[in-house]
């Protein structure tokens, strides 16, 4: 089993929409977790980070953490043509994030 | 605050080479972590330096190796080239790195071997 499982997509939503990214990850002792997002042919930038079971909201982006499940998913509400990128969840773990493969999302206006 | 420098931006290598990467931190910042990314494998770790000291490697063969330096800029080399290594390689920065901490990464450096 993979440590970060994501769905690589791609993800179609249309404009206006709400984009549901989800992540499962294998390591129970991950207390952080980190969601980046990269456009083509750039880095990756830190888009949220959760800590806590439950929701965590920052604007139109909803992080949600279930540890239990060991599952945590991005909301994207009222999607935009500029959220086309792909996605990448990482848990924080000691000195090191292991990313999943990413999810491309594509926003269709 | 000036981001996470890498360079060079490009480089084209041959196969057998070697080739050395270079990447300053944010300032403050004193872990620096390193990964390859490819189309097929995505993200990989390849280490993580902190305070001059490897504290993590991941599963890459002994021809990656890297340094840090005492201002917490880093390098990372590369020898034998080989054609699997044609990636884009970034360079992260964090306060601690203790994985608590988001990582900031640099522009990469994109190699390509020939």
């Amino acid at each position: 089993q993979k440590e970060v499982e994501q769905n690589s997509g791609p993800l179609s939503v249309p404009e206006g929409a709400i984009a549901s990214l989800n992540c499962t990850y294998s390591d129970r002792g991950s207390q952080s977790f980190f969601w980046y997002r990269q456009y083509s042919g750039k880095s990756p930038e830190l888009i949220m980070f959760i800590y806590s079971n439950g929701d965590k909201e920052d604007g139109r982006f909803t992080a949600q953490l279930n540890k239990a499940s060991q599952y945590v998913s991005l909301l994207i509400r009222d999607s935009q043509p500029s959220d086309s990128a792909t996605y990448l969840c990482a848990p924080g773990g000691a000195q090191k994030l292991v990313f999943g493969q990413g999810t491309r999302l594509t926003i269709n206006p | 605050k000036a981001g996470v420098t890498q360079t060079p931006r490009y480089l084209i290598k041959t196969r057998g080479q070697q080739v050395t990467l270079s990447c300053s931190p944010i300032s403050g910042h004193r872990s620096v972590s390193w990964y390859q990314q490819t189309p097929g494998q995505g993200l990989q770790f390849l280490f993580e330096y902190f305070s001059e000291t490897q504290r993590n490697k991941g599963n890459f063969p002994g021809r990656f190796s890297g340094r840090q330096f005492s201002n917490s800029r880093s390098e990372m080399n590369v020898s034998t080239l080989e054609l699997g290594d044609s990636a884009l390689y970034l360079c992260a920065s964090s306060p601690e790195g203790t994985g608590y901490s988001p990582l900031h990464f640099g522009n990469g450096t994109r190699l390509t071997v020939t």
